[in-house]
């Protein structure tokens, strides 16, 4: 299986302050068709998951232009520019590369 | 609206069974793959099944397999999960969720717990 490692746990940002959050994959995502099978989601509070990035660096419809997504292989970024209140929550990196399909462990972002 | 709701959780005993039904309404379920999806509550996600359009392709994290069944009635627009010999570690909130394309999640249930006691 693919085990998907995010750091940091948690994360308290000052608001209109970045914040980044990293996942490593024990195996490159890439695919060959040249595309790279991994998500981001963010589970709000009370909340089921919604997709923010799919395919590395693709943002949902509707999610704003202050998330951005990056990296290859195994090595993924998320970035947040200026984090509002609504970001609170979990993210989660997902693999959707091969079975089983697996998720990095989360983390907590909160307003400090 | 896009939406799915599930349902079907509940209490059961080690052993048990019970069926989760997730009931998408404002698309066509026989266009996309489907997926279930499971949280132990206070922790992280586990992808659970998948199954493909037409539903003969099948896939399970194998500590599921041979005890889940994963369906689908595309008349009905409902997707089943089909859940045998429940153990307590299976626990957790179930949400079924639309495939966007290759596991890129877009649409996602409200979750239906479901508790097994020992």
């Amino acid at each position: 299986d693919i085990v998907m490692t995010q750091t940091p746990l948690s994360l308290s940002v000052i608001p209109g302050q970045p914040a980044s959050i990293s996942c490593k994959s024990s195996r490159s995502l890439l695919h060959s068709d040249g595309k790279t099978y991994l998500h981001w989601y963010l589970q709000r509070p009370g909340q089921s998951p919604q997709l923010l990035m799919y395919e590395v660096s693709s943002r949902f419809s509707g999610v704003p232009d202050r998330f951005s997504g990056s990296g290859s292989g195994t090595d993924f970024t998320l970035k947040i520019s200026r984090v509002e209140a609504e970001d609170v929550g979990f993210y989660y990196c997902m693999q959707g590369l091969s079975f089983p399909f697996t998720f990095g462990g989360g983390t907590k972002v909160e307003i400090k | 609206e896009v939406q799915l709701v599930e349902s079907g959780g509940g209490l059961v005993q080690s052993g048990g069974s019970l069926r989760l039904s997730c009931e998408a309404s404002g698309f066509t379920l026989s266009s996309r793959w489907m997926n279930w999806v499971r949280q132990v509550p206070g922790k992280g996600l586990e992808w659970v099944s998948r199954i493909n359009l037409g539903g003969d392709r099948t896939e399970y994290v194998d500590s599921v397999k041979g005890r889940f069944t994963i369906s689908r009635d595309d008349v009905r627009n409902t997707l089943f999960l089909q859940m045998n010999s429940l153990r307590v570690e299976d626990t957790a909130l179930y949400f079924c969720a639309r495939d966007r394309s290759w596991n890129a999640y877009d649409v996602w249930g409200p979750g239906t717990m479901v508790t097994v006691s020992s």
